[in-house]
């Protein structure tokens, strides 16, 4: 099993582009995740889909959009770049919706930059 | 603002020296907890968790952590680090009556030297 896999590992933007990011499991998960990491703030939840066909807002999820396509992958679009998006991404994954005794696992990443 | 607080942002120790870092939670009520560590150009990787039951949990690579509940406190601890335990650690929390929301906190560097 690949586990949590996500595409692009890198990317720049200029500010204003648009871009989506990738994310598939092979878990058979149930809930998926998207949060961003920046230093000293941990990381913080964008948006999470508990199930096919559901999602929710996070933490932060102003400038942000995403996509449960079907139960393996959910994508996040960044459909006007800014600065302040300049981060590492984050994709995870959990079998059952958090908090129901359930471990998240993560993606290896995707670091953005925004110029 | 409820919160998990990780007091230490960064850590230098020798190999073979003990490590503890601090985590602290806010939440009131039933919480899960959990350790998740980032070796260097890695991905985060589960290093224990605790839902219930004895409050002394041990995870991987011969780490361990302990939840006081009296304390809102669940410190990561090991008795002897090498140098491959150069990574950032990261305290998460499940609050159950704060929407089941994974919540990170800031994170801990951790630099051991040879």
């Amino acid at each position: 099993n690949a586990g949590v896999t996500q595409t692009p590992k890198f990317q720049v933007l200029k500010t204003g582009q648009s871009m989506t990011l990738q994310c598939a499991q092979d878990m058979n998960h149930n809930s998926m995740y998207w949060y961003r990491q920046d230093p000293g703030m941990g990381l913080r939840l964008i948006y999470y889909s508990a199930s096919e066909g559901t999602t929710d807002k996070g933490e932060v999820p102003n400038g942000y959009n995403v996509s449960r396509l079907n139960k393996r992958e959910f994508s996040l679009r960044l459909e006007s770049a800014a600065p302040s998006q300049t981060s590492v991404y984050f994709c995870a994954s959990s079998e059952a919706p958090s908090g129901v005794q359930e471990t998240q696992y993560f993606g290896p990443g995707t670091r953005l930059l925004v110029l | 603002a409820q919160s998990v607080s990780q007091h230490n942002h960064h850590v230098i120790l020798s190999e073979a020296a003990s490590l503890e870092l601090g985590c602290n939670y806010s939440y009131g009520g039933t919480v899960n907890l959990f350790w998740y560590v980032q070796y260097p150009g890695q991905h985060l990787q589960l290093l224990l968790k605790y839902f219930s039951g004895d409050p002394l949990v041990k995870g991987i690579k011969g780490f361990e952590a302990e939840f006081i509940k009296s304390k809102f406190s669940f410190n990561l601890r090991k008795p002897s680090v090498q140098w491959s335990d150069t990574a950032e650690y990261f305290c998460a929390v499940i609050p159950k009556a704060a929407g089941n929301k994974l919540t990170f906190g800031g994170g801990t560097r951790v630099l051991v030297k040879p």
